[in-house]
């Protein structure tokens, strides 16, 4: 079985640049979820789908930040403008519901510049 | 609201030696914990998880985990380290009210010397 696949794995960008980032959650998980991971702190969650319906947003910094997740399978996060702090690790997860076993993906690390 | 609070952001141990590193939350109804690893480089992964049955718990690699309610922890234990056990473990709790957010905690990073 395939895991959470995320890409890319690695980004550098300048400040004021936009960025995307995408996951493919394992198959048949309904709920996704985003995270972004500060060095040295752990997994701070952004955003909680079940099925394509964003349930938890109210982490999502919504000025710069947004998210979709089209017909409930993959999904994308973008930041527009990027600012140096969003420089960080953004990791997707997956899940068969809100209280099962989350399947974590590699994540995308994030340099602003 | 949920938190958690790990003490102790390095913990070092011997190659064979006990593992115990600490957990504690506060959450305002019986909470979901959970013990994460992350080596470097890669995704969490789920070592185990207490949901309100026993109140010992049994995870991957020989490690496992005791809920106190009575002292608001879930501390993580291993009889003998292994090198392989090195990495970033991360505590987690899930459930408020009628929120499941995971709230994880600052990690602790374990040191394995041979």
């Amino acid at each position: 079985e395939a895991g959470v696949v995320q890409s890319p794995r690695y980004k550098i960008i300048e400040k004021k640049q936009p960025v995307a980032f995408w996951c493919n959650p394992i198959s048949g998980h309904n709920t996704l979820y985003w995270y972004r991971q500060n060095l040295g702190q752990g997994p701070e969650l952004l955003i909680r789908y079940e099925n394509e319906e964003a349930v938890d947003d109210s982490q999502l910094p919504k000025d710069r930040f947004s998210a979709e997740r089209l017909k409930g399978v993959d999904s994308t996060l973008k930041i527009q403008p990027a600012e140096l702090g969003d420089s960080a690790v953004y990791l997707c997860a997956s899940s068969l519901g809100e209280l099962a076993e989350q399947y974590f993906g590699p994540g995308t690390r994030l340099t602003v510049t | 609201a949920q938190s958690v609070t790990q003490l102790g952001s390095h913990v070092s141990v011997s190659e064979g030696a006990l593992v115990l590193l600490r957990c504690n939350y506060s959450s305002s109804v019986p909470p979901y914990l959970f013990w994460y690893v992350q080596y470097p480089n890669q995704g969490l992964q789920l070592l185990l998880k207490y949901t309100s049955a026993a109140t010992l718990v049994k995870g991957i690699n020989g490690f496992e985990a005791e809920f106190k309610k009575s002292e608001t922890s879930f501390h993580l234990t291993k009889p003998s380290a292994h090198m392989s056990d090195a990495a970033e473990y991360f505590c987690a709790v899930s459930k408020s009210g009628g929120s499941y957010i995971p709230t994880f905690g600052r990690g602790t990073s374990l040191i394995v010397h041979p």
